[in-house]
């Protein structure tokens, strides 16, 4: 079974501040991992994921997030966040034992960015 | 088509009605996932189509739910005798070949309200 854990509901946050996205997950086995965003009135899309290999990855729109194995955690991290960063976000992983993508979200997490 | 296409964007029905939710995934995509999304509950995963292979039916709710992929194309949800605890945003995902590294591609989902 694996389950994953957004600690932070809600993030609110200034137009250029810096932003981390909370991320952990349990699994017995090992796991590819996923974050999705989902915009306003949108479906999810994929901002990036760790396979295997360098374990800090880089997304689109300026997002990247490091894999702590240790930690069983993969935070979400920008520099400097702008306003159409405003979107919930959510973290996923996948079995690596699975025939198929079972995919498992956690509960979201809703960034807000104000000017 | 060049997206995930869910049909339609919202329904409101009554409790005790039938509803049927429509996806068309990219062409091409054998694999097809419906995940149910409640405010603040994420995403849960609900049926999984996987060319001509048996679905995986284990994250059907109860026995109320059904789906069906017809021609590997189009699938309907089909959700009977719908209670209020069904309101919820039905989402469609595909991918190509359904492993467990591939990501999904998400329509915009239905939004179903039952009063």
């Amino acid at each position: 079974a694996q389950s994953v854990t957004q600690l932070d509901s809600q993030v609110p946050v200034f137009e250029e501040a810096p932003v981390e996205l909370r991320c952990n997950y349990s699994s017995s086995v090992s796991v590819y991992l996923f974050w999705y965003v989902q915009y306003p009135n949108q479906g999810l899309q994929l901002l990036l994921k760790y396979l295997s290999g360098s374990t800090l990855v880089k997304g689109i729109n300026g997002f990247e997030a490091e894999f702590n194995k240790s930690q069983t955690s993969f935070h979400l991290r920008k520099p400097s966040v702008h306003i159409s960063d405003t979107a919930e976000y959510f973290c996923a992983v996948s079995s690596m034992n699975s025939g198929y993508s079972t995919l498992t979200f956690g509960k979201g997490t809703m960034l807000l960015v104000s000017p | 088509g060049a997206g995930v296409s869910q049909s339609p964007s919202n329904k409101v029905t009554e409790k005790g009605k039938d509803v049927e939710l429509r996806c068309d995934p990219i062409s091409g995509h054998t694999a097809l996932y419906w995940y149910r999304q409640s405010l603040g509950q994420g995403l849960e995963f609900l049926i999984y189509f996987q060319g001509n292979s048996a679905p995986d039916k284990s994250g059907l709710p109860s026995d109320r739910f059904s789906a069906e992929r017809t021609g590997g194309s189009v699938s309907t949800l089909t959700i009977q005798r719908t209670q209020q605890e069904d309101s919820a945003v039905y989402l469609c995902a595909s991918n190509l070949l359904g492993q467990p590294n591939e990501k999904l591609f998400f329509g915009s989902g239905t939004q179903l309200s039952v009063l």
